[in-house]
């Protein structure tokens, strides 16, 4: 069975940094096109990134607004997914899930940024 | 950035009804498109990719069609576990934009 399992959410000050993982089973994240989606409490889903391998390289694309603060990575090892969130803002303040290309999603983890 | 407007916002319906929900983008994606339903406090499901192909697992009463910039999600005989909010996604671009949400609700 396909599954991705978030962690390390929690309440971090503005300006803090944080570090999401996401641990896949049953497929490996080797070669896969992985997304990060965030959702602010009560309001709709906001893609934030993504990393996906393409000739032969490490490709990632950000939305604007994370742009420069945040970094998708992966440790193909581990078959865990990252996302290192630094120079947070209290606009960040969501759930974030990891999703897969072939369709499967984490369950989410709620980050809060508040002083 | 390519916006999605999704109409309506919500809609009130009855279980055995057909509903339709469009999704409009600000230029064309080709049929890069993604629907997705999403219950209270649970993550997004994928339900329909690629504008009209049904995800694995997913009851055939959904399917999806349109390509360019008019897209339908469309469920046939409502079920009660289909009261949720659906969002469409396009992914033809960067940014990976999605639409508003629209509610379903029982009537």
């Amino acid at each position: 069975e396909v599954q991705l399992v978030e962690s390390g959410g929690g309440l971090v000050k503005p300006g803090g940094s944080l570090r999401l993982s996401c641990t896949a089973s049953g497929f490996t994240l080797n070669g896969a096109w992985m997304t990060w989606v965030r959702q602010a409490p009560g309001k709709g889903l906001e893609w934030v990134g993504h990393i996906y391998t393409k000739s032969g390289g490490v490709t990632t694309d950000y939305a604007a607004p994370v742009q420069g603060r945040f970094t998708v990575s992966r440790d193909d090892s581990k078959n865990t997914l990252y996302l290192q969130m630094n120079s947070l803002k209290t606009e960040d303040t969501a759930f974030y899930y990891c999703s897969a290309g072939s369709g499967e999603w984490g369950q989410g983890t709620l980050v809060t940024v508040s002083s | 950035d390519i916006q999605m407007t999704q109409s309506p916002s919500s809609l009130s319906a009855s279980v055995g009804d057909r509903v339709t929900i469009t999704c409009r983008a600000s230029q064309i994606v080709s049929n890069y498109l993604n629907w997705y339903q999403q219950k209270p406090g649970k993550a997004p499901r994928l339900l329909i990719y690629a504008a009209s192909s049904l995800q694995s697992g997913v009851p055939s009463r959904f399917s999806g069609s349109g390509s360019g910039t008019d897209f339908t999600l469309t469920i046939n005989s409502l079920q009660p576990e289909d009261f949720a909010t659906y969002y469409c996604q396009q992914t033809f671009n960067i940014p990976r934009t999605f639409g508003q949400g629209t509610k379903v609700e029982i009537k």
